[in-house]
């Protein structure tokens, strides 16, 4: 079975430009998370979406938004983006609503280069 | 709120040796605490995971920790260092908006 899959691998955007990042859950799976690591530091809870409803929201501005579709996939926005938005971008999805007892599967992330 | 602290950014092993890696928990309820391993340029892989139960988790590649509510830690130890373990490990406890990661600790294996 395949994994946890994301589009596209890395990509490079100037200041005040707004991207789309892409995540595939594992089949069955229909919780999908997204965190953000920059770059020597660890991953940064941003959004967690079960059955396409947002379940739970970390610290970000309003500029990130994400959305689930009923394949169970889903999309991270950033607007306006910033320097400091540069980082991986790693999507997780799990088999239940939240990550309590269940195992979160990560996966390769997408390398965001903000210039 | 739930929060990991994993102690030395740097651990550096010689092949063959024991590793042990550090991280310490604060949460208000019995936390459910993981592993991670990162490779370069690849997303997080579980090493082990521990809900309830048995204190002493195994994991992959020979890995295992203990929970040790008295001392808020738990220690991920591997008997013997492959060159292969080289990589950066991160601790990781679940909270009530997602998982809540340690800065992370980078071990190298020496030959």
């Amino acid at each position: 079975d395949a994994g946890v899959t994301q589009s596209p691998t890395h990509l490079i955007k100037t200041r005040g430009q707004q991207v789309t990042l892409r995540c595939s859950p594992i089949s069955g799976h229909k919780s999908v998370s997204w965190y953000q690591q920059v770059l020597g530091q660890g991953p940064q809870f941003i959004f967690q979406y079960y059955e396409k409803e947002e379940r739970g929201r970390g610290n970000f501005p309003d500029r990130f938004s994400a959305r689930q579709f009923p394949n169970y996939s889903s999309e991270l926005n950033v607007n306006a983006l910033l320097l400091g938005d540069s980082a991986l971008y790693l999507c997780a999805s799990s088999s239940r609503q939240g990550a309590t007892t269940d195992t979160q599967y990560f996966g390769p992330g997408t390398r965001l280069t903000v210039l | 709120a739930q929060s990991v602290t994993q102690l030395g950014s740097h651990v550096s092993v010689s092949e063959g040796a024991l590793v042990l890696l550090r991280c310490n928990y604060s949460s208000s309820v019995p936390p459910y605490l993981f592993w991670y391993v990162q490779y370069p340029n690849q997303g997080l892989q579980l090493l082990l995971k521990y809900t309830t139960g048995a204190t002493l988790v195994k994991g992959i590649n020979g890995f295992e920790a203990e929970f040790k509510k008295s001392e808020t830690s738990f220690h991920l130890t591997k008997p013997s260092a492959h060159m292969s373990d080289a990589a950066e490990y991160f601790c990781a406890v679940s909270g009530d908006a997602g998982m809540r990661f340690g800065a992370g600790t980078r071990l190298t294996v020496k030959p």
